[in-house]
């Protein structure tokens, strides 16, 4: 079973420029969530969506925006890219069809996004 | 809201040492407990969970960890530390259950030395 793909690994971005992330979920999960990752916040949670509706979403500002497709394929865009922005984003999916439901989230190797 | 502390950014130990990293939560419902640990420039890999049930849980790799309600500590240990054991562990918790959404310490690094 294929696990978590995320793409691309590693992206350099200009600031004020825009980026798209994708991520492929493990087939047969619904669920498919984004974090943050810099080492002055730690890990964050982005937003989380499910059968194409986000059902969570963290306090990030609004440059930060996400979907999810028929397939449960994801991406999430930044828009006027800032150099905080420079992180590793790292992309989840589990099988959990509802709120409340315990499984196990597997993650994905992440993207190293630079912004210069 | 829950939040979760991961007390020591950095832990070393010798090789075939006790390992011990702490984590303590706060929640006002039962909580779902998670341990994750990441090696550089990868994602992050299940370690163990707790959700319901025996509160001592052992996951791979030879790591357990046991949830104390009165204490609300869910510390991460192994008997014997291996070179291979060095890397990055997150303690997360689950707001009601949701894994969909975690919430994550800030991280232990974990040095194991020869």
């Amino acid at each position: 079973k294929a696990g978590v793909t995320q793409t691309p690994r590693y992206l350099i971005k200009t600031r004020g420029q825009q980026v798209t992330l994708s991520c492929s979920p493990i087939s047969g999960h619904r669920s498919v969530s984004w974090y943050q990752q810099t080492p002055g916040q730690g890990l964050q949670f982005l937003f989380e969506y499910f059968s194409e509706t986000q059902r969570n979403k963290g306090n990030f500002p609004g440059r930060f925006s996400g979907r999810q497709f028929s397939n449960s394929r994801s991406e999430m865009n930044v828009s006027t890219l800032e150099l905080g922005d420079s992180a590793l984003y790292l992309c989840a999916s589990s099988w959990a069809a509802q709120q409340g439901m315990n499984t196990e989230a597997f993650f994905g190797q992440g993207t190293r996004l630079t912004v210069v | 809201a829950q939040s979760v502390t991961q007390l020591g950014s950095h832990v070393s130990v010798s090789e075939g040492a006790l390992v011990l990293l702490r984590c303590n939560y706060s929640s006002s419902v039962p909580p779902y407990l998670f341990w994750y640990v990441q090696y550089p420039n990868q994602g992050l890999q299940l370690l163990l969970k707790y959700t319901t049930g025996a509160t001592l849980v052992k996951g791979i790799n030879g790591f357990e960890a046991e949830f104390k309600k009165s204490e609300t500590s869910f510390h991460l240990t192994k008997p014997s530390a291996h070179m291979s054991d060095a890397a990055e562990y997150f303690c997360a918790v689950s707001p009601s259950g949701n894994t969909g959404k975690l919430i994550f310490g800030q991280g232990t690094t974990l040095q194991v030395k020869p």
